[in-house]
């Protein structure tokens, strides 16, 4: 398997625009995750999602935060209208519940000027 | 209630000596404890875990020690080598759900 796989690996765009970022979880994982880190606080959990259902979204910051899972096999982190204070690295994560090891992509650098 | 509290912020360790990262924890709902190491440029990936009904586990230089009763675990890196270095970041979840990370700890390991 090739892993968790995101895209893109780097986007910068202007303030106001819409972001979206993408992942495609590892093939039979069934619970997957989007985090962003940031120097000041460190990995934050946004929302995770079980068989595709999002159970817990209360660390998206505010509504022009929005995920979706689709389907087993492709999840969307949309930011509209981006802002400076969103630059960030954004991490999907992927596990097979009741595994434990949670299995993260190379992340989304985003920078919003 | 969710939080996970690491310390130190950063630690310098010469070849050879021992690492020790220290995490707390509040929510005794939560029955998963791993240890995951990020390089640059990468995302993180998981080193070593344990659940709280050992108090110990060791994987080659790598050991998670665990007190349930003061809801604190550590990690324990022996013979620590340039290559350990990176961030680390301990973590906590209930039932694999929702895995809550601490702030992360930078290790520096020189010659």
């Amino acid at each position: 398997d090739a892993g968790v796989i995101q895209s893109p690996r780097h986007e910068v765009t202007e303030m106001g625009q819409e972001v979206t970022l993408r992942c495609k979880p590892i093939s039979g994982h069934n619970s997957l995750f989007w985090y962003r880190q940031t120097m000041m606080r460190g990995l934050e959990l946004l929302i995770y999602f079980n068989n595709n259902v999002p159970i817990d979204d209360s660390g998206m910051p505010e509504d022009r935060f929005s995920a979706k899972m689709p389907n087993a096999s492709f999840s969307t982190l949309k930011i509209q209208p981006s802002e400076p204070r969103d630059s960030a690295v954004y991490f999907c994560a992927s596990l097979l519940r009741g595994q434990g090891e949670a299995f993260f992509g190379q992340g989304t650098r985003l920078t919003v000027v | 209630q969710q939080q996970v509290k690491q310390s130190p912020q950063s630690l310098i360790v010469q070849k050879g000596g021992i690492s020790i990262i220290n995490c707390a924890y509040e929510n005794t709902a939560f029955d998963y404890f791993p240890w995951y190491q990020q390089f640059p440029g990468k995302g993180p990936a998981l080193l070593i875990a344990i659940r709280p009904d050992v108090s110990e586990k060791k994987e080659g230089r790598f050991t998670i020690s665990f007190n349930k009763s003061a809801k604190q675990f550590s990690l324990h890196i022996m013979d620590s080598q340039p290559g350990d270095s990176a961030t680390y970041f301990c973590a906590a979840s209930r039932n694999t759900d929702k895995l809550i990370f601490g702030t992360g700890t930078r290790l520096q390991v020189f010659p």
